[in-house]
């Protein structure tokens, strides 16, 4: 069935240094894969969204890509701040749904 | 423009008992989306209404069922309530229609169910 796989499950690093994250998705129909930021206490908010149309999209610090051949999709995070510190999901839906098939997520720790 | 709300944003109840949770999604928005997140299953989809139709339902027993009204909000139901149903349970809205990709969903607060 249809699964994505998020890696790594937490990860710490100093403020300034960059952060990664990389998820695999499993139906190569899947054409839309937002990334959401979840705080404590509060719901997923997206961060930034990409369609299979484009490879790659940046906003300021933040930045996804895209590779439909190797089914894989990441999150790129620069020059970190503390309250970047959350949990980050990342989804992956089809054409004409609204279901989104999350990851497992990612604990971002970035310390002073 | 405000966004998704959820009420009530807490709920405490006993096996056995029913709960219903209210959504009202970001105006103009007519799609809403039902998702239940737990540490041991993550996010996971229980369903999607549109103009007041169940348009796409996930892998969750009967006991979860939903509804839309005319306004678009959208409340779920709960019943026979079991002690693993305890979890935040979000809602997220979208314009929905039937564009060729997926409209970017936004999401409320959630509803942290406690069930004891």
């Amino acid at each position: 069935g249809e699964n994505v796989e998020q890696h790594p499950s937490t990860l710490s690093v100093q403020e300034g240094d960059s952060a990664v994250i990389k998820c695999t998705y499993s139906d190569s129909a899947s054409n839309y894969f937002p990334w959401y930021k979840q705080e404590l206490g509060k719901g997923p908010q997206l961060i930034i969204d990409i369609r299979s149309n484009v490879g790659e999209k940046k906003d300021q610090r933040i930045a996804v890509t895209l590779n439909k051949t190797a089914k894989h999709f990441s999150l790129h995070i620069t020059e970190t701040q503390p309250e970047d510190s959350a949990v980050y999901f990342c989804a992956a839906s089809k054409n004409n749904t609204d279901k989104l098939i999350f990851g497992t997520g990612t604990r971002l720790q970035v310390f002073p | 423009k405000a966004g998704v709300t959820q009420t009530p944003r807490y709920l405490i109840k006993t096996r056995g008992q029913q709960v219903t949770l209210s959504c009202s999604p970001i105006s103009g928005h007519r799609s809403v989306s039902w998702y239940q997140q737990t540490p041991g299953q993550g996010l996971q989809f229980l369903f999607e209404y549109f103009s007041e139709t169940q348009r796409n339902k996930g892998n969750f027993p009967g006991r979860f069922s939903g509804r839309q009204f005319s306004n678009s909000r959208s409340e779920m139901n709960v019943s026979t309530l079991e002690l693993g149903d305890s979890a935040l349970y979000l809602c997220a809205s979208s314009l929905g229609g039937a564009g060729a990709t997926t409209d970017t969903q936004y999401f409320g607060p959630g509803t942290r169910l406690t069930v004891l």
